[in-house]
């Protein structure tokens, strides 16, 4: 079974410039979640959704970061614009069930010039 | 407001000895604990967890132990392998928490 999947795995961008990450969950997950994790910390929560519905979105700076899960699987995660302070880790992660047991991709490298 | 606090940034260990990481959490209401393993350049991978209606689960080489009195878990791993060398993270939460919350990590080297 496939596991997490995200992309890209590495990205360079200049400040003030737009950047996307994309993630496809385990399949029959309903519950995705965005997680940052910056250098020496664990992870962060940023996003979680039940299906397509956000419903806990307290975490994500919503003037710059904006995320969709439009049919209830992918989801895509977009900064806009970058700033040198964004560096860090995406983590796309999925659940059987909220609050449970959650599996990680690989991440998504950030790295804001 | 670090609700779950890994206190040892780093733990060196010989192989074939016991590791022992540790962690502590505040809220109450968590009732489902977990430790994650992450190396290099991967997502954190899940390891073991535990429920709050026990006080202990094994598997394999990895046990892991909760005090709910004290608010503590702790990950065993008997014995130590140098491929057992990553970064832990402990994680909290619960089906009535919705989410799960991370400690900031510890580093394990385990010597040859």
């Amino acid at each position: 079974e496939a596991g997490v999947v995200q992309s890209p795995r590495y990205k360079i961008i200049e400040k003030k410039q737009p950047v996307a990450f994309w993630c496809n969950p385990i399949s029959g997950h309903n519950t995705l979640y965005w997680y940052l994790q910056n250098l020496g910390q664990g992870p962060e929560l940023l996003i979680r959704y039940e299906n397509e519905e956000a419903v806990d979105d307290s975490q994500l700076p919503k003037d710059r970061f904006s995320a969709e899960r439009l049919k209830g699987v992918d989801s895509t995660l977009k900064i806009q614009p970058a700033e040198l302070g964004d560096s860090a880790v995406y983590l796309c992660a999925s659940s059987s069930n909220s609050g449970n047991t959650i599996y990680f991709g690989e991440g998504s490298w950030l790295t804001v010039v | 407001d670090q609700q779950v606090k890994q206190n040892s940034p780093s733990l060196s260990v010989q192989e074939g000895r016991i590791s022992i990481l540790n962690c502590d959490y505040t809220n109450s209401m968590f009732d489902y604990f977990l430790w994650y393993k992450k190396y290099p350049a991967e997502g954190p991978t899940f390891l073991i967890s535990i429920s709050s209606i026990k006080d202990k689960n094994e598997d394999g080489r990895f046990t892991v132990f909760l005090n709910k009195s004290a608010k503590h878990l702790s990950l065993h791993i008997v014995p130590s392998q140098p491929g057992d060398s990553a970064v832990y993270f402990c994680a909290a939460g619960g089906t009535s928490y919705g989410k799960l919350t991370f400690g900031q990590g510890t580093i394990l080297t385990v010597h040859p």
